[in-house]
């Protein structure tokens, strides 16, 4: 079965820091699909990013980035020159290429940045 | 254009009683999915609908049901309310159901008493 773990509960770092949230899973098939989802106090959760398995590049979008590395089921996201704006929690998925439109989500990490 | 909509956005029940919420998806959208989020046992996937049949569950007892109209718009039921029952629940739609990720709405609070 598919697994998603989030070690870091929650991070604290002042504005201007770079931190990074890490994402490890756990899947039997080949073929699967990791998200990154944010989920700010309103309670929506904003889309962030989509890679499938086959697609180890990282990937770079503005202060965002995302490291997927295959060797080591991971699938990082660190977040340059922390802002306020940022503070929210963040969520792994892990979408396998059978199970259709199903995500198993990661506990999420709570992110604050202080001024 | 409008994003996911649900309504109504908290909800107040007693145990014991049924609660149906709804989803309007994106135009256009044929897949929608329902997850439930405590803080107990985080995100959890109920179930999903396409071209109004459910195509996966996820492992809830049977008082969670749902269906989706031809308009694709989705409601779920929960019936002989139970206070774990107490949660956000978040609705999802997408284009089809391969894989290229969700739109949510910003959810329905439940609160049991």
């Amino acid at each position: 079965a598919q697994k998603v773990t989030q070690a870091q509960t929650e991070i604290s770092v002042v504005e201007k820091e770079d931190v990074t949230l890490d994402c490890v899973y756990e899947t039997r098939d080949t073929t699967y699909y990791l998200f990154w989802y944010k989920q700010p106090p309103s309670g929506e959760l904003v889309f962030l990013i989509r890679r499938n398995s086959f697609d180890e590049q990282n990937e770079i979008s503005g202060r965002y980035s995302w490291n997927f590395q295959k060797s080591t089921s991971s699938f990082n996201f660190t977040i340059t020159a922390s802002q306020v704006v940022d503070s929210a929690v963040y969520f792994c998925a892990l979408s396998e290429g059978n199970a259709g439109n199903m995500l198993t989500f990661g506990g999420g990490t709570r992110l604050m940045v202080k001024p | 254009k409008a994003g996911v909509t649900q309504t109504p956005r908290y909800l107040i029940k007693t145990r014991g009683q049924q609660v149906t919420l709804s989803c309007s998806p994106i135009s256009g959208h044929r897949s929608v999915s329902w997850y439930q989020q405590t803080p107990g046992q985080g995100l959890q996937f109920l179930f999903e609908y396409f071209s109004e049949t459910q195509r996966n569950k996820g492992n809830f007892p049977g008082r969670f049901s749902g269906r989706q109209f031809s308009n694709s718009r989705s409601e779920m039921n929960v019936s002989t309310l139970e206070l774990g029952d107490s949660a956000l629940y978040l609705c999802a739609s997408s284009w089809d159901r391969s894989n290229y990720g969700y739109t949510f709405g910003s959810g329905t609070r439940l609160t049991v008493v």
